[in-house]
């Protein structure tokens, strides 16, 4: 079945560091990806869609400038959180689509920001 | 705007218990997708079924059923005979079909105990 990577599980960092989160689709390649974040005891929410080649569309209220998205391959995505403060401590967690509109879920990678 | 409203936040039943999981959604698309997704304490995403809005005969899946009532913009979520491992947050889900985006909006999602 469709399989889709995140990399890391989780990762600690300091304040003011950027961090690297990479989505990857193992066995498909994904016209579409999107980042969702989580709070605890929170729902998904949407943060920003990217398509491979071109620039992400990112939902309102994300800044742009702080959550970097590239999306190189029709296979990997990267989501880099740039000057991380505590309040960017979330889980984060990425989908990929399909040709056939399908869309496939990476197992989040949890983001601590001291 | 599309919207999903999973009004119980949590819901605790004894095991074997039968549990029904609400969500109402809104959307101005005729045609769209419906989901329920699992998510236990690892915090992945399970998925557990898709439906299209043209497709309103339910389904049964084991001991899960899924009820869709088109006229009352309804997708209820059933579990017969709850075990502990179905403790979970549960969240109900929508998106277009059509569009080049296709966004999958999540409900704020229930929190279900199941007590052994």
């Amino acid at each position: 079945g469709a399989v889709v990577s995140q990399h890391p599980s989780w990762v600690i960092c300091k304040s003011g560091t950027s961090v690297k989160i990479e989505c990857r689709s193992l066995d498909f390649q994904a016209t579409t990806m999107f980042w969702y974040r989580q709070f605890p005891k929170q729902s998904l929410m949407l943060m920003a869609t990217s398509n491979e080649g071109s620039k992400a569309t990112y939902e309102q209220g994300v800044e742009k400038d702080k959550f970097l998205i590239n999306h190189a391959s029709l296979t990997l995505s990267t989501l880099t959180v740039t000057s991380a403060h505590p309040e960017d401590s979330s889980f984060y967690i990425c989908s990929a689509r399909n040709y056939y509109n399908e869309q496939f879920f990476g197992p989040g990678t949890r983001l601590t920001v001291l | 705007a599309q919207k999903v409203t999973q009004a119980q936040t949590e819901i605790s039943v004894v095991e074997k218990e039968d549990v029904t999981l609400d969500c109402v959604y809104e959307t101005r698309d005729t045609t769209y997708y419906l989901f329920w997704y699992k998510q236990p304490p690892s915090g992945e995403l399970v998925f557990l079924i898709r439906r299209n809005s043209f497709d309103e005969q339910n389904e049964i899946s084991g001991r899960y059923s899924w009820n869709f009532q088109k006229s009352t913009s309804s997708f209820n979520f059933t579990i017969t005979a709850s075990q502990v491992v179905d403790s979970a947050v549960y969240f109900c889900a929508l998106s277009d079909v059509y569009s080049s985006a296709s966004k999958i909006i999540f409900g704020s999602g229930t929190r279900l105990s199941i007590r052994p």
